[in-house]
Order: C-alpha cells, then sequence, then structure tokens
C-alpha cells in the first residue's frame, strides 16, 4: 500500500498570500489529520476531518482552513500568509476515527518570506 | 490543559547500555498515551501506545498515573535506535488530536 502522500513537498511564498496544500490518505483510511511542526512550538494540531466534515480544529486562526472530499482526500488552505506560517505541515491519516495509530506523510515544507 | 513534556531535548548512551526517555504529562481525566519515532530520514511513525502494553523493538512504556509519567525504556539501547521520540497524548476518545512533547533526541554511540 502506498503511505501517505503529501503535495507539494517544498514551496515558497510571499506575506500576504495564499497556499493550499494537498494530502492524499492511504487507501480505505478515512480519517484525516493534519499538524504543524515548528522548531519553536514543536507538533501542534491543526484539524481532523472524517466523512467530509471537520471533527475537531485545533487553537489556530481563522486564516487556516480545510477540507475534506469523498474520495477522503484533504486539501489545508492557509491565506493572507505571515512570516510565522513558515513550518512543515503533516498529514496524518487513520483507517478509522480514534483508531490509535496515525500514519504521517513526508510533510509539506512552507516557506514564507 | 493537556500538556505533555519531555524534559530532555538530547540523549545520548553507548550502545548497550539501559536507555530511559521520560514523558509527563498533564491532564485531569483518563488520557491515551503514545510514543511516535521518527528515524533519519523517515516519516513519523508509531512505537506504541499504552493500551497494548506491548513491546515494540525491545521498548517499554508504562503508564503511572499517580506521577503521570509515561517514560520509555530499554534494557540494551542499539545504534538503531538513535532517532527523534516523541510523547504524545490523546485526550478524547475517537478523535485523532494528539498532544505532542517536543521530543527528545536519542544517539546511541558504538
Amino acid at each position: 500500500k502506498a503511505g501517505v502522500t503529501q503535495t507539494p513537498r517544498y514551496l515558497i511564498k510571499t506575506r500576504g498570500q495564499q497556499v493550499t496544500l494537498s494530502c492524499s490518505p492511504i487507501s480505505g483510511h478515512r480519517s484525516v489529520s493534519w499538524y504543524q511542526q515548528t522548531p519553536g512550538q514543536g507538533l501542534q494540531f491543526l484539524f481532523e476531518y472524517f466523512s467530509e466534515t471537520q471533527r475537531n480544529k485545533g487553537n489556530f486562526p481563522g486564516r487556516f482552513s480545510g477540507r475534506q472530499f469523498s474520495n477522503s482526500r484533504s486539501e489545508m488552505n492557509v491565506s493572507t500568509l505571515e512570516l510565522g506560517d513558515s513550518a512543515l505541515y503533516l498529514c496524518a491519516s487513520s483507517l478509522d476515527r480514534g483508531a490509535g495509530e496515525l500514519f504521517f506523510g513526508e510533510g509539506s515544507r512552507l516557506t514564507v518570506l | 490543559a493537556q500538556r505533555v513534556t519531555q524534559p530532555e531535548k538530547l540523549l545520548s548512551v553507548f550502545k548497550g547500555a539501559p536507555v530511559e526517555l521520560k514523558c509527563n504529562y498533564s491532564y485531569s481525566g483518563s488520557p491515551e498515551l503514545f510514543w511516535y519515532v521518527q528515524y533519519s530520514r523517515q516519516r513519523l511513525q508509531l512505537l506504541l501506545r499504552h493500551i497494548s502494553r506491548e513491546s515494540i523493538k525491545g521498548f517499554t512504556a508504562d503508564l503511572n498515573k499517580g506521577e503521570t509519567s509515561f517514560h520509555l525504556k530499554k534494557p540494551f539501547a542499539q545504534e538503531e535506535d538513535s532517532a527523534m521520540y516523541y510523547c504524545a497524548l490523546r485526550s478524547q476518545g475517537g478523535s485523532e488530536k494528539l498532544v505532542f512533547g517536543k521530543g527528545t533526541k536519542l544517539t546511541v554511540n558504538p
């Protein structure tokens, strides 16, 4: 089985722009969650999707949003980028909500200039 | 508030020595605790979870609710154990929201 696939792997944006990141979960996995990883704050939960519905949201401003499609693929969007949004964005999938084991992608590394 | 603390950013031991990576948590309910590991150039992956009570790659971890700890232990460290280790807590059953510690980088020297 292919693992969790995230695209793009690397991207550079400027302040004020917006970005969309994509995540394809492992085939058959229905739950997708997103995490932001920075050197200062570590891994922080962004949101969780199941059955095309956001089930949980972390403590991030409204500029961070996401969605899940009927095939379980997910996208997250960050609008009006700030320098502090520079981070590794990790997507994780699991078979079902609360299944326990998260399978992580390699991440999308966003640099905001 | 839920919090996971890993007091050591770096931990260095010699091959064959015992290793203990510390994890303390702050949560008033009944948490689920996990250890995730990231080897060099690999993805973050689950090592073990407290409810399964397994030993994975020789590692064990016991949940101590009195001390609110979930330390990871291995009696004889191997060079291939060198990696970044993250302790994580899930407070809501049926959710994928994990609260992670900031990680401990373990180096096992030959």
